[in-house]
């Protein structure tokens, strides 16, 4: 079975451009969540989605993120303008919503650079 | 309020077991789990208890949960060098859809030939 799968893997990017991360969610799952991973705050919830539904957006550090969900095999996050605080792994998961004990299952990352 | 605390770090030599250690503070935590994360890869679940059992085996997993003080703990047994990695606890609170989780910051691992 395909996991969840991010794309880019990396990236590196001047401060100012726009930065969009995207996040195929495992088909079937109704929850997708985007999370950020640093060495100082360690893994974070920015915001996540119920059937393509933003139902918890209270973690987005600033109104330069913004998150979509179009349709359920589709998400994307995006910086703009960037600024090298954004620098961070962010992290894709998906979940079923049926059996309370449903893992989040994480795709392999987006690795960000703002120079 | 939803804290959950890990050692950051821990060193054991192949062979030997290890225990990571982990306090969370949701009294009302309905699942918690043990997520293990290699470099540059994402976070792969290892193992999950739900919050009326204190323990959990499998394999070599062994999860230990004392819910009265709020710790919970994985045991590694037969620590292998493959073992090396972050792990991270996560809480999962009960209620409504609620479908978010608390994580730690992560303890290294680091396994010694």
């Amino acid at each position: 079975d395909a996991g969840v799968i991010q794309s880019p893997r990396h990236e590196v990017t001047e401060m100012g451009q726009e930065v969009t991360l995207r996040c195929k969610p495992i088909s079937g799952h109704d929850y997708l969540f985007w999370y950020r991973q640093t060495m100082m705050r360690g893994l974070e919830l920015l915001i996540y989605f119920n059937n393509n539904v933003p139902i918890d957006d209270s973690g987005m550090p600033e109104d330069r993120f913004s998150a979509k969900m179009p349709n359920a095999s589709f998400s994307t996050l995006k910086i703009q303008p960037s600024e090298p605080r954004d620098s961070a792994v962010y992290f894709c998961a998906s979940s079923l919503r049926r059996g309370s004990n449903q893992p989040q299952h994480f795709g392999d990352g987006t690795r960000l650079s703002i120079l | 309020g939803e804290d959950v605390e890990q050692s950051l770090f821990l060193s054991v030599r192949e062979g030997d077991s290890s225990v990571i250690n982990c306090t969370y503070t949701d009294s009302s935590s309905t699942y918690l789990y043990w997520y293990k994360q290699e470099p540059g890869a994402g976070l792969q679940l290892l193992t999950y208890i739900f919050s009326n059992m204190d323990m959990k085996q499998d394999q070599r997993l062994t999860v230990l949960l004392n819910k009265k003080d709020h710790q919970l703990s994985l045991r590694i047994a037969d620590t292998q060098t493959g073992d090396s990695a972050i792990y991270f606890c996560a809480e999962r609170m009960s209620g409504g859809s609620n479908y978010k989780l608390t994580f730690g910051k992560g303890t290294l691992l680091t396994v010694n030939p």
